[in-house]
């Protein structure tokens, strides 16, 4: 069953560096998502992007992020200068044509 | 942001026995409802979801409710089994929009 993947699994970082966290969705999808979800709270939506460009995002999304789609088959997001309350699981997904999600197991970021 | 709610953090249940999830919503305008299950260190796991031109949606073991005017969905799981233990997630969609609300998550614990 196709799934979507997500690399690196677990991120160290220290405050101030780049992160890059790396996606591939399921290969005939079209929408792709960054949601993350800091330990102990919800699951919070970061940002879809659809056609090569972004289409919604939230407020939590704010310059310091950013998405690629840099071939046909990664979805990256990269924080630039990361801070301490960036810490948390960010969780890729990717859906077809319906509105169903399909997330990847996630990346785990600490920045110390 | 509540527009999204699962009021209750836990819920136990015996194996064999009934799983009540409930999940209360506040915009009216959400007419897509999907329910996941996330094990820990892992991404959620799509279960089942249904469009609000229905009131029910049923596969296998899980069955979704939807009332519109009570703005309220529970999923059913009969008959419970330790394999179910897992915190559900009821998210919900704009149609037209791609930004998936979450609720809070139900740590659901199935005893033998």
């Amino acid at each position: 069953e196709p799934e979507v993947t997500q690399t690196p699994s677990h991120q160290v970082t220290q405050m101030g560096q780049e992160v890059i966290l790396r996606c591939v969705p399921i290969s005939n999808h079209l929408y792709f998502y960054w949601y993350r979800q800091i330990l102990g709270q919800k699951v919070e939506f970061l940002v879809s992007f659809y056609n090569n460009e972004i289409s919604e995002k939230s407020e939590i999304f704010d310059d310091q992020f950013s998405v690629e789609r840099p071939d046909g088959s990664n979805f990256t997001l990269k924080i630039r200068s990361t801070k301490l309350e960036d810490s948390a699981m960010y969780f890729c997904a990717s859906s077809g044509v319906q509105e169903t999600q399909y997330f990847g197991p996630g990346t785990r970021l600490l920045v110390l | 942001d509540q527009q999204v709610k699962q009021n209750s953090p836990s819920l136990s249940v015996q194996e064999g026995r009934i799983s009540i999830l409930n999940c209360d919503y506040t915009n009216s305008m959400f007419d897509y409802f999907l329910w996941y299950k996330k094990y820990p260190a892992e991404g959620p796991t799509f279960l089942i979801s249904i469009s609000s031109i229905k009131d029910k949606n049923e596969d296998g073991r899980f069955t979704v409710f939807l009332n519109k005017s009570a703005k309220h969905l529970s999923l059913h799981i009969v008959p419970s089994q330790p394999g179910d233990s897992a915190v559900y997630f009821c998210a919900a969609l704009l149609q037209g929009a791609n930004d998936m609300r979450f609720g809070a998550g139900t740590r659901l614990t199935v005893k033998p």
